[in-house]
């Protein structure tokens, strides 16, 4: 089973203020990484599928950064509203496999 | 509506009988998964299918059998449901070639073994 780990577990967040947190997977067989949003009661829903090394990818004030090469990649919120509260999933899929490995996700709280 | 269900969406059983979660999507995708999520173990994969006839094992199959006799729907069939099975169940489903696109979410099914 790949490892694949989001940090931190849990983060509160000013609304106004940017945040951003980390999903690091394995740095070699790398074929695609997936970030997802779920809040709760819902299902979750993909915000962006990353593919290239130094992919930067932008979705209103959401954006991510992906480094292949020593296996992280960055989600940044700015300027957090309360309906950015939300889990947010990472999600690896290595090369010559079809299995998609997700990370324990963060889970962000927007107080207003 | 493009959209992915499942049912039903909660189910309380008891160890030992056989149950069936549908899930069924009309996007025409070819890739098809199950997951559970568990606190704090996020989300596991547990079958997938990359077309009709083509199933494989996710990270935790034990205890679970699916089919993809269509390409639209992708059952999981608990043969004989054990407390360790409770939990929440995501179908989803993408396109599939490439291996870039994005997973589709059912609306999930809870479900819980006495």
């Amino acid at each position: 089973i790949l490892n694949v780990e989001q940090s931190p577990q849990s983060l509160h967040v000013q609304e106004g203020d940017s945040t951003n947190f980390t999903c690091s997977f394995p740095s070699s067989n790398f074929y695609a990484l997936h970030w997802y949003r779920w809040e709760t009661a819902k299902s979750p829903e993909a915000l962006f599928v990353m593919t290239l090394n130094g992919d930067e990818k932008k979705k209103g004030r959401i954006s991510a950064t992906l480094n292949t090469k020593e296996g992280y990649s960055y989600l940044y919120i700015k300027g957090s509203q309360p309906e950015d509260s939300a889990t947010y999933l990472c999600a690896f899929r290595e090369a010559a496999g079809n299995k998609l490995t997700f990370g324990g996700g963060t889970r962000v709280l927007v107080k207003p | 509506e493009a959209q992915v269900t499942q049912n039903p969406r909660y189910l309380i059983t008891v160890t030992g009988k056989k149950l069936t979660v549908t899930c069924s999507q009309n996007m025409n995708h070819e890739y098809m998964s199950w997951y559970r999520q568990d606190p704090g173990l996020g989300l596991r994969q547990i079958y997938y299918s990359m077309n009709v006839e083509v199933t494989d094992k996710g990270d935790v199959p034990e205890g679970y059998k699916v089919s993809r006799k269509e390409k639209r729907n992708f059952p999981l069939i608990l043969e004989s449901p054990s407390p360790n099975q409770t939990s929440l169940y995501f179908c989803a489903s993408s396109l599939f070639g490439e291996g870039y696109n994005e997973q589709f979410f059912g609306p999930g099914t809870r479900l819980t073994v006495l």
